[in-house]
Formats: C-alpha cells, sequence, structure tokens
C-alpha cells in the first residue's frame, strides 16, 4: 500500500514571493506522482506529474516540482505567486497507470497582496 | 469539449435516508472512478469501473454504499440509509482509456446528513 502525506496544511505567503509545498509518500513499489490543485466549489485540475525520465518536471501557470527518490519527496514550487493562486492543492500518488489515486490531505495556499 | 458533471451539486438528506448521485463523464472515456473527501482531508477512493464492469469497490465504507454503470456511460452512487459520517464531497473522475494516467475530475456532489 501507499501514502502521502503533505507536511503542511497551510501556507501563507505574499504576491509574488516564492512557495514550496511539500509532500513525501511511501510506497514498497515504484508510484506515479501528481500534484492537483483545487479552487472552491470547482473539481481537481492537475497540476503536473511525474512518471520517469527527469526529475523536474514543469506543469501549468509555472508551477514545477522535482522528484527526490531517496527522499521520497514531490515537492512543489513556484517562484511567484499570484493571488489567483489561492487553492487547496493536493499529492497524489498511483501505483500502476490507470489505477486508483491515493491523496494527501491538502496543503491550503493562501496568497495575500 | 464537456468536462464530467454531477448532479446534483448539493444535497441536503435526513438521516436514514436514501439517495443517488449521479457522473456523466467525458463522452468516450472508458473508466471511471468515485472518491469521497470528508471536510478538511483529500479525496478517498470508493471505486472504479471500466466501462459497465466494476473492476475495484475495495474502498466503499460499507454495505450501504452501492455504485453501477449499466451502459458503461453514466454512474450512479447510491447510499442507502445515510449517517452523518456519509457527510462528504463526493469527486466522479473519468479516464479515456485504461491505462490512462490522467483522471478527470468532476466538481462534485456535496452531501450533507443532518
Amino acid at each position: 500500500a501507499q501514502s502521502v502525506t503533505q507536511l503542511d496544511s497551510q501556507v501563507p505567503v505574499f504576491e509574488e514571493a516564492p512557495v514550496e509545498l511539500r509532500c513525501n509518500y511511501s510506497s514498497s513499489v515504484s508510484v506515479y506522482l501528481f500534484w492537483y490543485v483545487q479552487y472552491p466549489n470547482q473539481g481537481l485540475q492537475l497540476l503536473l506529474k511525474y512518471l520517469s525520465g527527469s526529475t523536474l518536471v514543469k506543469g501549468i501557470n509555472g508551477f514545477e516540482a522535482e522528484f527526490n527518490k531517496s527522499q521520497t519527496s514531490f515537492h512543489l514550487r513556484k517562484p511567484s505567486v499570484h493571488i489567483s493562486d489561492t487553492a487547496e492543492y493536493f499529492c497524489a500518488v498511483s501505483r500502476n497507470a490507470g489505477n486508483m489515486l491515493t491523496f494527501g490531505g491538502g496543503t491550503r495556499l493562501m496568497v495575500k497582496p | 469539449g464537456a468536462g464530467v458533471s454531477q448532479s446534483p451539486r448539493y444535497k441536503v438528506a435526513k438521516r436514514g435516508q436514501d439517495v443517488a448521485l449521479r457522473c456523466d463523464p467525458i463522452s468516450g472515456h472508458v473508466s471511471l472512478f468515485w472518491y469521497q473527501q470528508a471536510l478538511g482531508q483529500g479525496p478517498e477512493f470508493l471505486t472504479y469501473f471500466q466501462n459497465e464492469a466494476q473492476l475495484d469497490k475495495s474502498g466503499l465504507p460499507s454495505d450501504r454504499f452501492f455504485a453501477e454503470r449499466p451502459e458503461g456511460s453514466v454512474s450512479t452512487l447510491k447510499i442507502q440509509r445515510t449517517q452523518q459520517e456519509d457527510s462528504a464531497v463526493y469527486l466522479c473522475a473519468s479516464s479515456p482509456r485504461q491505462g490512462s494516467l490522467e483522471q478527470y475530475f468532476g466538481p462534485g456532489t456535496r452531501l450533507t446528513v443532518t
């Protein structure tokens, strides 16, 4: 079985500042890694995914994430956030392509002017 | 094109009532997933369909929960004799084919059991 831990439940940050949202996972097998964003009253939207290859993955809206196998981490970063980035962010893993996703508890990013 | 849609968006049920939640996946999508998202938590897997076949229902919390997808398109999640702990947002997601890594999520149905 796999599990996902998002270490911060809330991250307040000022507009145009950099941000890092942390995600650690545990699994006895190789997994695929994802970050989703959830805006209020909307469904989850895929930000980026790691399948294999380069450990630095770029996604939509200027976000990127780095896979670190030795630390079993997949932290999400953005060099300069906007007010519109205020949302809930979920890290997730999947054991196989087409399998269910296992999500972390989420991190609420609050961007302040 | 249209995304995944779910109805109703909000449902209030008295404890003990039965409810039915509907999911319309993206047209042609083979795979369909249901997740339950309790307040302040991440989504948790409930069940998975490939076309009309329910291949995994290991996440259904009790036998009060039942899901179907009889024609391989629209799916219904039914909860019998609702309890307060069933209050959550129920999310549906679809994927274009078996083995696809992308799941496209609907907006969810927020169920409140009073």
